[in-house]
């Protein structure tokens, strides 16, 4: 299997400017995950799907992020306007019910100028 | 709610030396906990993942962890380091039906192997 794959892999832009993140889970996988990491506050939760249906966008940071899942193979994350705040790696995992284990794509690492 | 806390955001060990890093965890339903590693500029591979089954686990790479109820902890050991073994590691935990519920993830800890 090719694993979770995202893309792309290096982003730079400038504030204001819009950013779509891209993942593709692993065949089967039923639950999507997007991660979040930067130096102050680690790993965190920003939303995820099971079975294609967002369950909890609460770490969502504000309005100008937005995710959707169209279908079981493909999932964005985008950000409208970005801000240099918003520099960091995304991270997407996917996961089989019942498996217990997420499985990680190599992450988006974002720089916003 | 869950949390993770991973004492020692850095730890420096020699080759061959013990490898022990820590993770103490805070969850109100039985837990399900894992150690991740992260190579720089890559994903997170899993090491290992303790599920309520044996309490002792062994992952890949020589490492092993042990989950301790009464202490609330599920530290990382391997018996001998190899410079490879250089990398970031994370403590996460989940509540039941893990695949489908999200990682609480702790601040990771550093490891340095010294030749």
């Amino acid at each position: 299997d090719a694993g979770v794959i995202q893309s792309p892999r290096h982003e730079v832009t400038e504030m204001g400017q819009e950013v779509t993140l891209r993942c593709k889970p692993i065949s089967g996988h039923n639950s999507l995950f997007w991660y979040r990491q930067t130096m102050m506050r680690g790993l965190e939760l920003l939303i995820y799907f099971n079975n294609n249906v967002p369950i909890d966008d609460s770490g969502m940071p504000e309005d100008r992020f937005s995710a959707k899942m169209p279908n079981a193979s493909f999932s964005t994350l985008k950000i409208q306007p970005s801000e240099p705040r918003d520099s960091a790696v995304y991270f997407c995992a996917s996961s089989q019910a019942g498996s217990g284990t997420q499985y990680f794509g190599p992450g988006t690492r974002l720089l916003v100028l | 709610a869950q949390s993770v806390t991973q004492l020692g955001s850095h730890v420096s060990v020699s080759e061959g030396a013990l490898v022990l890093l820590r993770c103490n965890y805070s969850s109100s339903v039985p837990p399900y906990l894992f150690w991740y590693v992260q190579y720089p500029n890559q994903g997170l591979q899993l090491l290992l993942k303790y599920t309520s089954a044996a309490t002792l686990v062994k992952g890949i790479n020589g490492f092993e962890a042990e989950f301790k109820k009464s202490e609330t902890s599920f530290h990382l050991t391997k018996p001998s380091a190899h410079m490879s073994d250089a990398a970031e590691y994370f403590c996460a935990v989940s509540g039941l039906n893990s695949g489908n519920t999200p990682l609480v993830f702790g601040k990771g800890t550093r490891l340095s192997v010294i030749a």
